[in-house]
Parts: C-alpha cells; sequence; structure tokens
C-alpha cells in the first residue's frame, strides 16, 4: 500500500491528451511539499520528468506538465507519442516518516 | 556528470544480511545540500524508499524497515552503503541507490539498480 494514491493505469491513442492523478495526505503533498514525478521505461531507473510540482529538466518535452492543489497533484502528457508508453511514479515528502514516499506507479498505455 | 553504481551479491540466503555499496563519480559524497539514498522495487511493483544519509553520518530510515536498516558513508573512497539483515524473500527487490538535493528534493541522479534474490 502506496503512501500516495495512483490509478494503476491510463490510456490514450496518438495525440491524445491524459493525465494521471497522484493524491496525499496532510502529511504530505498537503502540507505543501514538492510533488515530482518520474518516467520508468521497462528494465531501466526512474527518470526525472517533472519536479518541483511543475518544473521540467531540460530535454523533457513540453508536452510534460505538472500541477498541485490541496492533497494532489497530476501530470498531464499532450499530443501522446508512442515513445510515451511507461510507468509513471508521483513522489514527494512526508513528514510523518521523515522520508520520500511515491506512488504506486501507472502505467501508461498508448493505444 | 555525477554518476551512481551499485555493487554487491545479486543472492542473499534467507534471514542472512543483504550488503550492497553505492559508488559515486563525477561528484564529492560530501557535497553538504545532497542525501544519499536507497530505493527499492519489488518485481512487477512501485517505488519503495529505504533510508537516506548525509555525508556527515545523519540517517533516516523507512519506519517499516528501520529494525533491519542500516546505511553508512565512506566519504574517503566517495562510497554509501545499505544492510539490511534478517531477510525473507519479501526482500527480493531491485535496490537502487540515488541522490537528491535535500531530503524533500527529487532523485536526480539514480544507479542502474541491482537485482538481489533472498533464496536459499
Amino acid at each position: 500500500q502506496s503512501v500516495l494514491t495512483q490509478p494503476p493505469s491510463v490510456s490514450g491513442a496518438p495525440g491524445q491528451r491524459v493525465t494521471i492523478s497522484c493524491t496525499g495526505s496532510s502529511s504530505n503533498i498537503g502540507a505543501n511539499y514538492d510533488v515530482h514525478w518520474y518516467q520508468q521505461l521497462p528494465g531501466t531507473a526512474p527518470k526525472i520528468l517533472i519536479y518541483g510540482n511543475n518544473n521540467r529538466p531540460s530535454g523533457v518535452p513540453d508536452r510534460f506538465s505538472g500541477s498541485k492543489s490541496g492533497t494532489s497533484a497530476s501530470l498531464a502528457i499532450t499530443g501522446l507519442q508512442a515513445e510515451d508508453e511507461a510507468d509513471y511514479y508521483c513522489q514527494s515528502y512526508d513528514s510523518s516518516l521523515s522520508g520520500g514516499v511515491f506512488g504506486g506507479g501507472t502505467k501508461l498505455t498508448v493505444l | 556528470q555525477v554518476q551512481l553504481q551499485e555493487s554487491g551479491p545479486g543472492l542473499v540466503k534467507p534471514s542472512q544480511t543483504l550488503s550492497l555499496t553505492c559508488t559515486v563519480s563525477g561528484g564529492s559524497i560530501s557535497s553538504g545540500a545532497y542525501y544519499w539514498s536507497w530505493i527499492r522495487q519489488h518485481p512487477g511493483k512501485g517505488l519503495e524508499w529505504v533510508g537516506y544519509i548525509h555525508y556527515s553520518g545523519s540517517t533516516y530510515y523507512n519506519p517499516s524497515l528501520k529494525s533491519r536498516v542500516t546505511i553508512s558513508v565512506d566519504t574517503s573512497k566517495n562510497q554509501f552503503s545499505l544492510k539490511l539483515s534478517s531477510v525473507t524473500a519479501a526482500d527480493t527487490a531491485v535496490y537502487y541507490c540515488a541522490s537528491s538535493l535535500g531530503r524533500g528534493g527529487f532523485y536526480d541522479y539514480w544507479g542502474q539498480g541491482t537485482l538481489v534474490t533472498v533464496s536459499s
């Protein structure tokens, strides 16, 4: 049972827009800690996709965007491409654990 | 460019201690603002934070593992290590080492991960 809650899967056709939600609580997202998003391709380590709620590292296309409100956050992907098919994880800090917490991950399928 | 590399046995017997080392290159583990983490991923499952250490020696562990986990740092070798005692099959996972800027920061550099299987 992950501390942050994500849908197990989402899907969309090429060119469409999808969103992935991440729900936390008052000890993590709701406590105003930043939310970060990672993309994990099969057999590889996660890669930072969005940091600090809505910031993209250099090299990440602007098709990826993040937002946060209250105890939840969302990752939006527009103009879906086949190469976006991967697992996506949200992450924040939890004051009761004094450490990082992750969502359970969402598998994105591009139809 | 900072690089992290995990090393250690890929097979550990039940009840024994899992030991892994992460070697940091391209940067100093003594960089004051950074925390050095272990994160694991059970087969086909999500990511779980195990714990982290600051070069000063301050450690923070996942409460669910705290009684069995020890993370240490060797600044002279630019390495940090994980020991997980009394392992069971439930500890079979890919173990990643990673760095973050601050305890609440994102994990910017990751090792490639190493699969540790607990089996007799």
